[in-house]
């Protein structure tokens, strides 16, 4: 079946650090979206990102559709960063989304 | 920003019992989708829905029922709920594109 491998498992970084997290999947992907999860559990779309690149305040998100692979860079890191973050696709656009293992990002001043 | 909400945000429910997880939706997407989260697992495929009346088996639909009566709600069933079912569930509706997920409920099955 569909995989979605997320690499660091974790990472820890000092605010002010950047960071680049990265997304590896298995089969085409139609629909690629990148989410955080606060330590209280709700989910926070970043990103849907299915190819290009596109930024968001101190995030930007690479999609490479044709290698397969997705990255969530992370400029200039605060301690508010602190979280999971996520990567997620759908090969069929509306068959709902694989999840990767995520990476705990931890931000320390 | 589509607004999913779910109730209850909490459950207690004891092994054999019966437990409904409600979702409903205001933005009229028409794809509507079930996921639960454990740890080691991340979040997992239950059942989804194209639309009022439909409903489809997901990546682990087993022990789980759903139930689309409208566009704007989809319900996920435990007839006979297990502890190995204690989870945290998210609703998420869209449209073929980004997925908008709800705050999530905690099913704790005793």
């Amino acid at each position: 079946g569909q995989q979605v491998q997320q690499s660091p498992a974790s990472l820890v970084l000092q605010e002010g650090e950047n960071a680049e997290l990265q997304c590896n999947f298995s089969s085409t992907a139609t629909r690629l979206q990148w989410f955080y999860q606060h330590p209280g559990g709700r989910l926070v779309s970043l990103f849907y990102n299915p190819s290009g690149t596109k930024h968001t305040g101190r995030l930007t998100s690479t999609t490479v559709t044709n290698e397969r692979r997705s990255s969530l860079h992370i400029s200039s890191s605060q301690t508010t960063d602190s979280g999971t973050y996520f990567c997620a696709i759908d090969p069929n656009y509306a068959q709902g989304l694989t999840f990767g293992l995520g990476t705990r990002v931890s931000v320390f001043p | 920003e589509a607004a999913v909400t779910q109730s209850p945000r909490n459950k207690v429910a004891v092994t054999g019992g019966k437990v409904t997880l409600s979702c409903n939706q205001t933005n009229n997407h028409n794809n509507m989708y079930w996921y639960r989260q454990d740890t080691g697992h991340g979040l997992r495929l239950i059942h989804y829905s194209y639309g009022a009346g439909s409903t489809e088996k997901g990546d682990i639909p087993d022990g789980y029922k759903a139930s689309r009566p409208s566009q704007e709600n989809f319900s996920l069933i435990l007839e006979l709920a297990t502890p190995s079912q204690t989870s945290v569930y998210f609703c998420a509706s869209g449209d073929a594109g980004e997925e908008y997920f709800g705050p999530g409920t905690r099913l704790t099955v005793l």
